[in-house]
């Protein structure tokens, strides 16, 4: 089985700012994918990032970015120029590579991040 | 607006009771998946449907069934409730059924067990 561990339960920084969260995850497979996923106050689960375990480079979509260290099994985070709106609850999740889709996602426990004006 | 419809946003009930969660995916897509948020358990997988067939199996109950109708459509249904069964229900969707796809989640139903 696989598990997701985030160690940070709550960051606040200023708008602008940069912030990285961090997640590391455990698991024996070596073919797997790896999530970002927000949650605004609003509730709704929403992707912000994807990457696949395969690929050594980096994902990016525009202000977010992640580190991904597949041997130390690490996946953080970068939000740069980190707007209000970017308050939310943060999860980092795992998906194994699996032709059905199975198991779903397993997500870690969340990271609070606060944008403070 | 994810495109993924769950009713009703909010359920109140009673413990001994049974309910029925209803999910509509996006259109076009033929997965449907359902989790669970609870502050004591966090986000966890129960169960995901493909075009009407069970896919995956996670951390469902026993008490816990679900169903993918000809349309789509999905109900979870949650009988003999208990007040531990108090969460956030998401319903997502996805075209297929790889990993890596892009799920779509909708805006949860709270579930209250008194």
């Amino acid at each position: 089985a696989q598990t997701v561990t985030q160690s940070q339960p709550e960051m606040s920084v200023q708008e602008a700012e940069t912030v990285t969260l961090s997640c590391t995850y455990d698991t024996s497979e070596n073919n797997y994918y790896l999530f970002w996923y927000k949650q605004p106050p609003s509730r709704q689960m929403i992707l912000v990032i994807r990457q696949e375990a395969y690929k050594q480079q980096n994902a990016t979509e525009n202000r977010f970015s992640v580190n991904f260290q597949k041997a130390a099994k690490s996946f953080s985070l970068k939000i740069s120029d980190s707007q209000l709106g970017d308050t939310a609850m943060y999860f980092c999740a795992f998906m194994k590579h699996a032709g059905g889709g199975a198991d779903g996602l397993t997500f870690g426990k969340g990271t609070h991040l606060i944008i403070q004006p | 607006d994810s495109g993924v419809t769950q009713t009703p946003k909010h359920l109140i009930t009673a413990t001994g009771q049974r309910v029925t969660l209803r999910c509509s995916p996006r259109s076009g897509d033929l997965s449907v998946y359902w989790y669970q948020q609870s502050l004591d358990q966090g986000l966890q997988f129960l169960i995901q449907y493909y075009n009407g067939e069970e896919r995956a199996k996670g951390n469902i109950l026993e008490r816990f069934s679900a169903q993918q109708f000809p349309d789509l459509h999905s109900e979870l249904n949650l009988s003999s409730l208990e007040l531990g069964d108090s969460a956030l229900y998401f319903c997502a969707s996805s075209e297929g059924t790889g990993s890596y796809e892009k799920l779509f989640f909708g805006s949860g139903t709270q579930l209250s067990v008194l």
